[in-house]
């Protein structure tokens, strides 16, 4: 099993439409959890962190479920930049090392169509 | 505020010669990330750095790899030699010091490997 998964895509909405990915993770001990963004042929950038009572920044929400080892980002009236591949990171501590270690999902492919 | 510095952005080489990628961190960040990211593909970590000593090289091919960061600010990723499968973009990125919470990473824009 990976240690991240996301689901790769693409989805296809219509502009306007509210869409929903999931990132699964199989390391209880994960600590913290991130959305990038990443467009074609472009650096991934932050989108927003996850935090353990879920948080909204506009359009965009972001839910942590512990229990079930998944993060979520919802993102309600889907604009034509949206489109743009999502990377779900997820980050644990290692005792050995002293330092947290970030995984990267493979990435969701949304495409907003006109 | 500036952000992640790399270079080169493109480089096409053919097999088994050398290349050398450098990057420029933010300002007071840390900790320092090498990933490699193939078409299709999350990044994956080949090294990371905090101030001037490794603290994960385990998925680095150290048999043709190679990373320093002396003054524990800009690095250089070395690959010598290098084989068809070493094209991908290598990204560099930065954070703040994570012994003490995950913080977020920032990202160059990447150096774009191609070997033929």
């Amino acid at each position: 099993r990976k240690e991240v998964e996301q689901d790769p895509g693409p989805f296809n909405v219509p502009e306007g439409a509210t869409v929903a990915f999931n990132c699964t993770y199989s390391n209880s001990a994960s600590q913290s959890f991130f959305w990038y963004r990443q467009d074609c042929r472009k650096e991934p950038k932050l989108l927003m962190s996850v935090y353990s009572s879920g948080n909204e920044d506009g359009r965009f929400t972001a839910q942590l479920n512990r229990a079930s080892q998944y993060i979520s980002l919802l993102i309600r009236d889907s604009k034509l930049s949206d489109s743009a591949t999502y990377l779900c990171v997820v980050s644990t501590f290692f005792t050995t090392s002293g330092t947290y270690k970030y995984i990267f999902g493979t990435g969701t492919r949304l495409k907003v169509l006109a | 505020e500036a952000g992640v510095a790399q270079s080169p952005r493109y480089k096409i080489i053919e097999k088994r010669q050398s290349v050398a990628f450098w990057c420029n961190p933010i300002s007071g960040h840390a900790t320092l990330y090498w990933y490699q990211q193939i078409l299709g593909q999350g990044p994956k970590l080949l090294i990371q750095f905090q101030n001037n000593g490794v603290v994960d090289d385990s998925q680095l091919p150290k048999d043709r790899f190679s990373a320093e960061r002396l003054k524990g600010v800009d690095s250089t990723l070395k690959i010598q030699p290098a084989k068809l499968e070493d094209s991908a973009v290598y990204l560099c990125a930065s954070s703040l010091v994570t012994s003490g919470r995950a913080y977020e990473q920032y990202f160059g824009p990447g150096t774009r490997l191609t070997v033929t």
